[in-house]
């Protein structure tokens, strides 16, 4: 157990709809950061948060945007989903020095049909 | 750009032979992270090994063992007498040095799907 959560773990939905991951980081985790892994690519960054503040960008599609909250928990909201929305989307979390590695939670595989 | 490749998309072997996992990676940080992730079937992404740009030393941790070589830019990584168990998805991933606002992101290569058949 990496001590990172995600909720929920499954998700399906219909296409055009909105959806919100939640991720709990490691007690005492500043950092979280949001991956996606699909089939076509790969794992990719997305965003990633340093204790409530946006650090870094990277693939992140308009359609979707995160926050980081003041107890440190992060959501990722994807909205008018596509079917090419679908793919596990990962939260990690670090302490906040640069010479640690950020842990994986299990993953909240999303669905869009 | 930082770039890691995995060029073996999928390896069988059968139990207790020896594997090897290879990855190439490119960057022009003088100071970077090499990791190595697991994910079986369940999903999830399992932490390995870290190592830094300025620590060449091969690591062993039980069954399993990392060479790091920087003159070729290659961190692999031996599985020795695999189990079934060994059977995952397993990534190489890069990241630059951090701050203290953490980890830099990472940047993960393509995957390698290990089964281990018994």
């Amino acid at each position: 157990d990496s001590g990172v959560t995600q909720t929920p773990k499954h998700l399906i939905t219909a296409t055009g709809q909105r959806v919100t991951l939640r991720c709990s980081p490691r007690s005492g985790d500043l950092s979280v950061y949001w991956y996606q892994q699909s089939l076509d690519q790969g794992l990719q960054f997305l965003i990633h948060y340093y204790n409530g503040e946006e650090r870094a960008k990277g693939n992140i599609l308009e359609r979707f945007s995160a926050q980081q909250f003041p107890d440190l928990h992060s959501e990722l909201n994807l909205s008018s989903l596509e079917l090419g929305d679908s793919a596990l989307y990962f939260c990690a979390s670090s302490v906040g020095r640069g010479d640690t590695e950020a842990f994986f939670g299990q993953g909240t595989r999303l669905t869009v049909v | 750009a930082q770039k890691v490749t995995q060029a073996q998309t999928e390896i069988s072997v059968v139990e207790k032979e020896d594997v090897t996992l290879d990855c190439v990676y490119e960057t022009r940080d003088t100071t970077y992270y090499l990791f190595w992730y697991k994910q079986p079937p369940s999903g999830e992404l399992v932490f390995l090994i870290r190592r830094n740009s300025f620590d060449e030393q091969n690591e062993i941790s039980g069954r399993y063992s990392w060479n790091f070589q920087k003159s070729t830019s290659s961190f692999n990584f031996t599985i020795t007498a695999s189990q079934v168990v060994d059977s995952a998805v397993y990534f190489c991933a890069l990241s630059g040095a951090g701050g203290i606002q953490g980890a830099q992101k990472l940047v993960f290569g393509q995957g390698t799907r290990l089964t281990i058949n018994p």
